[in-house]
């Protein structure tokens, strides 16, 4: 069965430090990308980051990484430095099958950044 | 370059009213997905269409249809609103060079 899991339902961080949010996926295929979402307090879902299961490099877009360790099955994402507006929700989701036509996504980690 | 739009952004109804969630976006996406959202249940599919003309069912499509009306637009019709279909609905595209689906602000419902 095809699944995203995290673990963690809330994470609290300081400012200015790093924060690693956890996210375990199963599949069987061996082509699937997996995403990494921000649902903040006004609701909108705003994409952050994409990893490819064929990718050999960790993916990175400013801020944000993704610890892909593929034999684990994870794909955690890493956000350094932490900002006052990082604080939301955070959604990992997978599609797999090589058919990006749907995602299977997690429950979600509400991160809070403290001042 | 609005990205996509839904309306409305909240809606009341009664038990066993119908209405119409619309979606449309204007980045040219092939694809187009509805979602709902629930409290501890993460964002499930009801509905998508692959490209202009196509539909298919996602993960809880009961009680709901789906209009691909041209490639901009894609609509979600509750036929007989149900209380369990109180949730934020969402609406995303995707286009065929990219993994990323980009979504709408979502619309509130409650069926009272």
């Amino acid at each position: 069965a095809q699944k995203i899991t995290q673990t963690q339902p809330g994470m609290f961080v300081q400012e200015k430090e790093a924060v690693t949010l956890d996210c375990t996926y199963d599949t069987s295929d061996q082509s699937y990308g997996l995403f990494w979402y921000k649902q903040p307090s006004s609701g909108e879902m705003i994409f952050l980051i994409y990893q490819g299961s064929y990718d050999e490099q960790n993916a990175t877009e400013g801020r944000y990484s993704l610890n892909f360790q593929k034999a684990r099955k994870s794909a955690n994402l890493v956000i350094s430095a932490s900002q006052l507006g990082d604080s939301a929700m955070y959604f990992c989701a997978m599609r797999a099958g090589g058919n990006n036509r749907k995602l299977i996504w997690g429950l979600g980690t509400s991160l809070a950044v403290n001042p | 370059n609005a990205g996509v739009t839904q309306t409305p952004k909240f809606q009341v109804l009664k038990t066993g009213q119908s209405m119409t969630l619309q979606c449309a976006q204007d980045m040219n996406h092939n694809s187009m997905y509805w979602y709902r959202q629930d409290p501890g249940m993460g964002l499930r599919l009801i509905y998508y269409s692959a490209s202009e003309g196509t539909t298919d069912k996602g993960e809880v499509p009961n009680g709901y249809n789906v209009s691909r009306l041209n490639k901009r637009e894609f609509s979600l019709r509750l036929e007989s609103a149900a209380p369990s279909q109180t949730s934020v609905y969402f609406c995303a595209s995707r286009s065929s060079s990219y993994n990323e689906q980009f979504f709408g602000p979502g619309t509130r419902l409650t069926v009272l």
